[in-house]
């Protein structure tokens, strides 16, 4: 079956504009991860969701970043004012059930570059 | 809060030579997990840990779970070119609802 999807794969943005990265998880799973990976590092956590429940968003870095999962299908990542510290790749995963310990599956990552 | 680094962060090896990577996490995990990210990839899963001293092993790949679940280690016997990339080690404490991933050991291998 088919993996985890994003778009776009890669976005530019000025300083300042809104952007919305999506994220297609695997069909039926319960838990969707964001993670914001810097080059050169590992990924970081930013919020998890179980279902369409946003269960943690304690590593969002601002206010200015938000995200959604209504149907607890798809979800959307949303940076408003972007600024180029959040220039990095933002990757999702999702796994099967609804535990933080579950084999997570990644997405091919969004390249985000803030200009 | 927690941390899990991650030594070393670079290693360049010849071909056949073998390859270790080490985990620490300040903080005691309740299972900890690997990933490969290939360059210009996307983190892959490779195996899960959850036993205080557990050792796994999947073809040259050999992962230990330290005693004290603090720390852990991947070995790969007789490094081949498929073996380049990110290795990095995610941990959970298992109070906290999220995986912390490790600074990552970038391996190179040339022929």
């Amino acid at each position: 079956g088919a993996g985890v999807s994003q778009s776009p794969r890669y976005k530019v943005a000025k300083r300042g504009q809104d952007v919305a990265l999506r994220c297609d998880p695997i069909s039926g799973h319960v838990s969707l991860f964001w993670y914001q990976q810097a080059l050169g590092q590992g990924p970081e956590f930013l919020t998890y969701f179980q279902n369409e429940a946003q269960l943690d968003k304690s590593g969002l870095p601002s206010d200015r970043f938000f995200a959604e999962r209504p149907e607890g299908s798809v979800s959307t990542l949303k940076i408003q004012r972007t600024q180029q510290e959040d220039s990095a790749v933002y990757l999702c995963a999702s796994s099967e059930r609804a535990a933080m310990w579950d084999t997570q599956y990644f997405g091919p990552g969004t390249r985000l570059t803030v200009l | 809060g927690q941390q899990v680094m991650q030594i070393p962060q670079y290693q360049h090896v010849q071909e056949g030579e073998d390859f270790t990577t080490y985990c620490n996490s300040s903080t005691t995990l309740s299972n900890i997990q690997w990933y490969k990210q290939r360059p210009g990839g996307h983190p892959v899963f490779l195996i899960q840990l959850v036993k205080s001293g557990e050792v796994k092993k999947q073809k040259r790949l050999t992962f230990q779970f330290g005693e004290a679940k603090k720390n852990s280690s991947l070995h790969i016997t007789a490094t081949q070119t498929t073996d380049v990339g990110t290795y990095f080690c995610a941990g959970d404490t298992g109070t906290a609802s999220k995986l912390t991933f490790g600074t990552g050991t970038r391996l190179q291998v040339t022929l």
